[in-house]
């Protein structure tokens, strides 16, 4: 039973535009919310994190939001430059909990 | 080295072979995690090991074996794989206490290939 769901799997944008991700989320027990990026050939580094307290984080380009009644977030990331273009994974954890759900991913191409 | 390593990066194995894989976490954290990657899937968690305990079996089949001899290394064991269990298998670490204890740090990932 996936969680965690990424239900866009590529995203092209042009360069300098915004480039929205998004993740729905089903467990309730769930309040902390991270992204973390991936390109080919490495592991998964972490991004950008969100606690269930707050509907907002940002971190230069990057921003999350939260909509804990959707139970959905979503990261900007402005302006897209092409050293972005990677894949994009939400994940959740829950209360007191160190182990993340990991959605399916979102691969974002930016274009020149 | 720095971060979380593993080796090999790649590896291809038949189906009656033995083979290992490692990781080795550079960061002082006390818990490791084994996942499995397949193309267009979630990341799926296999193995949790928090200070050196196994607190994590999510229903992996036998044929996959961990092995945590100490809070830096990982192993996973591998024999009679079938071709289904190529994948992309990542470690990673991270506190279990704290203000940053969800973070996890990845390794490159070994690309496993069962023929």
């Amino acid at each position: 039973d996936q969680q965690v769901k990424q239900n866009s799997p590529s995203l092209s944008v042009q360069e300098g535009r915004i480039s929205i991700l998004n993740c729905d989320y089903t467990n309730s027990m769930f309040d902390y919310f991270l992204w973390y990026k991936k390109y080919p050939a490495e592991g998964p580094t972490f991004l950008i994190s969100i606690s269930s307290i707050k509907d907002k984080n940002e971190d230069g380009r990057f921003t999350v939001f939260l909509n804990k009644s959707a139970k959905h977030l979503s990261l900007h990331i402005v302006p897209s430059q092409p050293g972005d273009s990677a894949v994009y994974f939400c994940a959740a954890a829950e209360v007191n909990d160190y182990k993340l759900s990991f959605g399916a991913g979102t691969t974002v191409t930016v274009r020149a | 080295e720095t971060g979380v390593t593993q080796t090999p990066r790649h590896l291809v194995m038949g189906m009656t072979n033995k083979k290992s894989l490692k990781c080795e976490q550079h960061l002082g954290h006390n818990a490791m995690y084994w996942y499995k990657q397949s193309a267009k899937k979630p990341l799926e968690l296999m193995f949790v090991y928090s200070l050196e305990e196994r607190v994590e079996n999510n229903s992996v089949p036998s044929r996959f074996s961990p092995e945590c001899p100490n809070s830096s290394h990982l192993f996973l064991h591998l024999h009679t794989l079938q071709p289904e269990d190529s994948a992309l298998y990542l470690c990673a670490s991270s506190e279990t206490s704290g203000g940053s204890y969800y973070e996890q740090y990845f390794g490159p990932g070994t690309r496993l290939t069962v023929t």
